[in-house]
């Protein structure tokens, strides 16, 4: 069965600082991995997805089959980041399974 | 456009009794969700449906969870009878036509039920 990991529950990091949040996966078929973000009193909704090899507000992530793993990274966090963030793999079935999420707060 | 519409927002119901969630998809979206949701976890599909047919539900508790969406339009998700663990927010999603890899997934606001 598929699982998808992330390691970290809460992540700090001052503003205008890089940020890092890691995901890892284990299944056997060719994934597709998403990350989605909550925003505090806002719905979840799609940030990126690794097939459209895209940057949203400042954000990318990379898929590393070796490694297993679909970081999510931005150079210069800000304020605006801090939200709650999901890594979720879609199966070659089209089934989603989602991470347990990482609490992001960025300082001023 | 109108997001995805869920009722009621909260809910609150003592062990062994019934409740029922209602979802409305984004109009024209083929494919629908149902998410549970428990507090520090995140959400597990619980059954996908494209149109009126299920697609999967490996993960719904068939003894006590049952979800139906007859008219390939809104759909009903019921627990009966609950369980303290059934405490979560659930949550609808729907996409657009089979939910590959290229489609976005629209959540809804999620109904959060309290069992005691």
């Amino acid at each position: 069965a598929q699982r998808v990991t992330q390691p970290e529950k809460l992540l700090s990091v001052f503003k205008g600082a890089p940020v890092e949040l890691k995901c890892n996966y284990s299944y056997s078929g060719s994934p597709e991995l998403f990350w989605y973000v909550q925003y505090s009193r806002q719905r979840l909704q799609l940030l990126l997805r690794h097939i459209s090899r895209e940057s949203i507000k400042g954000f990318t992530a990379d898929l590393n089959k070796g490694e297993t793993s679909f970081h999510l990274k931005k150079p210069f966090a800000q304020e605006e980041d801090s939200a709650m963030y999901y890594c979720a793999l879609l199966t070659n079935a089209g089934k989603s399974t989602f991470g347990d999420g990482t609490t992001l707060t960025v300082k001023p | 456009e109108a997001g995805v519409a869920q009722s009621p927002r909260y809910k609150i119901i003592e062990k062994r009794q019934s409740v029922a969630f209602w979802c409305n998809p984004i109009s024209g979206h083929a494919t629908l969700y149902w998410y549970q949701q428990i507090l520090g976890q995140g959400p597990k599909l619980l059954i996908q449906f494209q149109n009126n047919g299920v697609v999967d539900d490996s993960q719904l508790p068939k003894d006590r969870f049952s979800a139906e969406r007859l008219k390939g339009v809104d759909s009903t998700l019921k627990i009966q009878p609950a369980k303290l663990e059934d405490s979560a927010v659930y949550l609808c999603a729907s996409s657009l036509a089979s939910g590959g890899a290229l489609e976005t997934q629209y959540f809804g606001p999620g109904t959060r039920l309290l069992v005691l």
